[in-house]
């Protein structure tokens, strides 16, 4: 299975800074990656597809690049209702394996 | 608007079975693979199965093979996991995930709410 290696696992920024998470996968995958937000108690969505692609009506202030191995999310201005987990997810090979998370906290 | 809603989760003791199914509205379901992730409580994301727009191929965790099978009903645009053998690991909230293709791809977009199994004695 290819694994996905997530960082930070958790942070904290103010309300208008620029939040990264990076995601690392143990193969190239070209850019076979979905980005996920989850909030408490919720299923997740779908935000970013093939690494740099915005899913219908998702702001433009979440962002995702990257190919082959390394991949990148950005939210470009954090807002009180970005509070979050935040999953990567590869689907270049069954099955498709999602990074650890990362929990996004208002400072 | 694309609905996945779940249902058949509930207590079930270890060794036991249990079947869920997933009514899907909002898309032509026929056209698209569906798939299965779940949760454990507090936990990450895990990918369990997968099952293709007609039905001809399927795919399973290796921490599910031979113990749960996926199948759908497109006359009924309804998708279902029997489970069986469950043990207390596979305690989790279960979510149906409709594919962004026909095929197993596991290139997911919308998620049903989810159905909670709770495996104790």
């Amino acid at each position: 299975d290819i694994q996905m290696t997530q960082s930070p696992s958790s942070l904290s920024a103010s309300v208008g800074d620029r939040v990264t998470i990076t995601c690392q996968a143990s193969q190239d995958i070209s850019n076979y990656l979905n980005w996920y937000q989850q909030k408490p108690g919720k299923a997740p969505k779908l935000l970013i597809y093939d690494a740099s692609n915005l899913q219908t009506g998702v702001p433009s202030r979440f962002s995702g690049s990257g190919s082959g191995t390394d991949f990148t999310f950005t939210i470009s201005s954090l807002q009180p209702e970005d509070i979050a987990t935040y999953y990567c997810q590869q689907y270049d090979n069954l099955p498709g394996t999602f990074g650890q998370g990362t929990k996004v906290e208002i400072k | 608007e694309v609905q996945l809603v779940e249902s058949g989760g509930g207590l079930v003791q270890p060794g036991g079975s249990l079947r869920l199914s997933c009514s899907a509205s909002g898309f032509t379901f026929s056209g698209y693979a569906v798939h299965w992730v779940r949760q454990a409580p507090g936990k990450g994301l895990e990918y369990v199965s997968a099952i293709s727009s007609n039905g001809g191929s399927t795919y399973y965790a290796d921490s599910v093979k031979g113990r749960f099978t996926i199948s759908r009903d497109n006359s009924k645009n309804t998708l279902y996991l029997q489970m069986s053998s469950l043990r207390a690991e596979d305690t989790a909230v279960f979510y149906c995930v409709k594919g962004r293709g026909s095929g197993r791809t596991p290139s997911l977009d919308y998620w049903g709410q989810g159905t909670l199994v709770t495996v104790s004695s």
